[in-house]
């Protein structure tokens, strides 16, 4: 099946720092999404994102199908942006099964 | 809004006492999925639901099954719970993959399942 690699494991930032975080995946894919899981484990959808480049704010994010990575930007962050994000794909073949990477677990400091 | 609904938020059980962990959905999507996530680890498929075809990953345990009785509502089921199943429980719903390929995935804000 397919294989999701994120990295870095875990970011520390001062607040109002840039940060991006990358996602590697080993198939085509037809899914791509990015989540922000906060402290009381509720996992926030930030990104459908199979391909192109999207924002939200103070967010962004871009994929590169062809290449199999996507990338989330994470500009002037707030310690609300701190928690764990995961990228998950799933591939063309098959149905549709979301496969999670180990997540970046970010720490932004005041 | 339309969303997805888990119920309850905290959920303890003891040792071998079945449990069900609920779901609903207004948005009348036709695939509803169950993960498990347990502490620092990253969340994983269960099982899904295609309408009423019941879809189960090879190495789920025998001791997890699901219901899923209408569109609306997606039931898990844990016959005899042991301590290595307390883990954040999640459950997502997606429209059916059209021509166009594939469909986001929407998530409840999960079931915390803990074992006594």
């Amino acid at each position: 099946g397919i294989q999701v690699e994120q990295s870095p494991p875990d970011l520390i930032l001062q607040e109002g720092a840039n940060s991006t975080l990358r996602c590697n995946f080993s198939d085509s894919v037809n899914n791509l999404q990015w989540f922000h899981q906060n402290p009381w484990g509720q996992l926030i959808n930030l990104f459908y994102i199979p391909s192109g480049t999207k924002q939200n704010g103070r967010l962004s994010a871009t994929t590169v199908a062809t290449e199999r990575y996507s990338l989330l930007y994470i500009s002037s962050s707030q310690t609300t942006d701190s928690g764990v994000y995961f990228c998950a794909a799933s591939s063309n073949t098959g149905f549709q099964k979301l496969v999670f990477g180990t997540g970046t677990r970010l720490l932004v400091s005041p | 809004d339309a969303m997805v609904i888990q119920n309850p938020r905290y959920q303890v059980t003891q040792f071998g006492k079945p449990v069900t962990l609920s779901c609903s959905q207004t948005l009348n999507h036709n695939v509803m999925y169950w993960y498990q996530q347990k502490s620092s680890q990253a969340p994983k498929l269960l099982f899904h639901y295609y309408d009423k075809d019941f879809n189960n990953e090879a190495d789920t345990p025998d001791n997890f099954q699901s219901r899923r009785p209408n569109t609306s509502f997606c039931f898990l089921d844990i016959r005899s719970p042991g301590l290595g199943d307390a883990a954040m429980y999640l459950c997502a719903t997606s429209s059916s993959p059209g021509w166009k390929g594939g469909q986001p995935q929407h998530f409840g804000d999960g079931t915390r399942l803990s074992i006594l």
